[in-house]
């Protein structure tokens, strides 16, 4: 199994620009998180889905922010437009549905933000 | 009152110490707790869950104290490669929703 994919692994931005990080969940999973990763913050839960569909974005910052999971083998989280303190690593991770309880959460190897 | 919290540490103890953490959380109604681990530039990954009775694994052992509110992570023996930080994390009332503590860094020097 190839675990969580995701792309790119770091991307260097200037701000203003639009950016698009994509994942690939395990197959199977039926559930997908966004995280943020920051040494102030930590690790931040920012949107997650449930068979495609989008179950809490409360963690989401702001419009510039926007998620998108078209299919169960692939979501996209979209940052436009890009400010400097969008800066960090960004964590997709996936999980399967387990009725009642929370289960373990694969993440992938994330994507280190830079906006200058 | 954040969720879940932590000492950020670092902890800087010598191999073959013991070493514990403990994390406290605010939501009196969380049901699931777990120690995650992460590695320097590396993603989480799942250490141990930690249920109501206690749990061990091998130099690892998690407890939980519904009363107060926390639960620990003791660390037998400590090795080298136990260096990282190591992640609380309590689930946060919505299906399949948990918050993480802002980690505790633990490095064993020779």
């Amino acid at each position: 199994d190839a675990g969580v994919i995701q792309s790119p692994r770091h991307e260097v931005t200037e701000m203003g620009q639009e950016v698009t990080l994509r994942c690939k969940p395990i197959s199977g999973h039926d559930y997908l998180f966004w995280y943020r990763q920051t040494m102030m913050r930590g690790l931040e839960l920012l949107i997650y889905f449930n068979n495609n569909v989008p179950i809490d974005d409360s963690g989401m910052p702001e419009d510039r922010f926007s998620a998108k999971m078209p299919n169960a083998s692939f979501s996209t989280l979209k940052i436009q437009p890009s400010e400097p303190r969008d800066s960090a690593v960004y964590f997709c991770a996936s999980s399967p549905s387990v009725y009642e309880r929370e289960d373990e959460q694969f993440f992938g190897p994330g994507t280190r933000l830079t906006v200058l | 009152r954040k969720e879940v919290e932590q000492d950020p540490g670092p902890f800087n103890v010598p191999e073959g110490a013991t070493v514990a953490f403990n994390c406290t959380y605010s939501n009196s109604a969380s049901q699931s707790f777990f120690w995650y681990r992460q590695d320097c530039r590396k993603e989480p990954k799942l250490l141990m869950s930690v249920y109501s009775s206690g749990n061990e694994d091998g130099r690892f052992t998690a407890q939980l104290n519904r009363a107060s509110q926390y639960i620990s992570l003791l660390i037998r023996d400590s090795k080298l490669s136990d260096s990282a930080t190591y992640l609380c994390v309590v689930d946060s009332g919505g299906y399949q929703k948990v918050t993480f503590g802002i980690g505790t860094k633990l490095q064993v020097i020779p």
